[in-house]
């Protein structure tokens, strides 16, 4: 996971709190993305981002919201955490798609 | 929906046997990847396979695509212990050339020493 560092590892939140979680990248990829990882889901796209301040929606965007002003920086926000969205969080990087991904080690989010 | 379907979704073996997975995709693609995750862990990538390519080998990995019947499959030679993770295909979809990727749910394979 060299390169990829997601703070924090573990969290644990109240229904209605707000969340930030981060995702720093050292390889200057210019590709940032946030996935959750559930059972029976494997890894379903929340949102990713192809440059500074350019992001766009994945699959599950609904009550998330991301940021990215520095290239290395891809911040992923849950404007007020709900049970549902108690899961894994994956932070990925890539220069070219068909080089493949770079994850991160993961934030396991528990929301009480 | 996710665009790529492991089967099985477990798989255990013996230390030495061989194992195979397959991935089903339902979209054109550019390529294929395979991926693996050991338990708590991101994932790592493995190996690439084009749209073009219809057999890769890397190291005791080999890579198959038929892409006539959107299908792929994964076989781990000679497995370790050590190989004892989950393992995910994605696809590069051309209806979303080169922004991301879509994954499977994964099969997890389980190698007894």
């Amino acid at each position: 996971d060299a390169g990829i560092t997601q703070s924090p590892r573990h969290k644990v939140t109240e229904t209605g709190t707000p969340v930030t979680l981060r995702c720093h990248q050292t390889e200057n990829h210019r590709y940032m993305y946030w996935y959750r990882q559930d059972p029976g889901h494997g890894l379903r796209l929340i949102h990713y981002s192809y440059g500074v301040k350019d992001t766009d929606k994945g699959e599950v965007s609904d009550g998330y919201s991301v940021s990215r002003s520095k290239t290395e920086d891809f911040l992923l926000t849950l404007e007020s955490a709900t049970s549902s969205q108690t899961s894994v969080y994956f932070c990925a990087a890539s220069g070219q798609i068909r080089y493949g991904y770079t994850f991160g080690s993961g934030t396991r989010l528990t929301v009480v | 929906s996710q665009q790529g379907e492991e089967d099985p979704q477990a798989l255990s073996i013996q230390e030495g046997e061989n194992a195979t997975m397959n991935c089903s995709y339902k979209t054109s693609i550019n390529n294929l990847q395979w991926y693996r995750q050991n338990s708590g862990r991101g994932l790592v990538h493995l190996i690439l396979i084009r749209s073009n390519e219809r057999e890769k080998h890397s190291g005791r990995l080999r890579v198959t695509l038929d892409t006539s019947k959107k299908s792929s499959s994964l076989l781990i030679t000679a497995s370790r212990a050590a190989d004892t993770a989950s393992y995910f295909c994605a696809t590069d979809d051309r209806e979303t050339s080169g922004s991301r990727l879509t994954f499977g749910e994964g099969t997890q394979l389980t190698v007894n020493p």
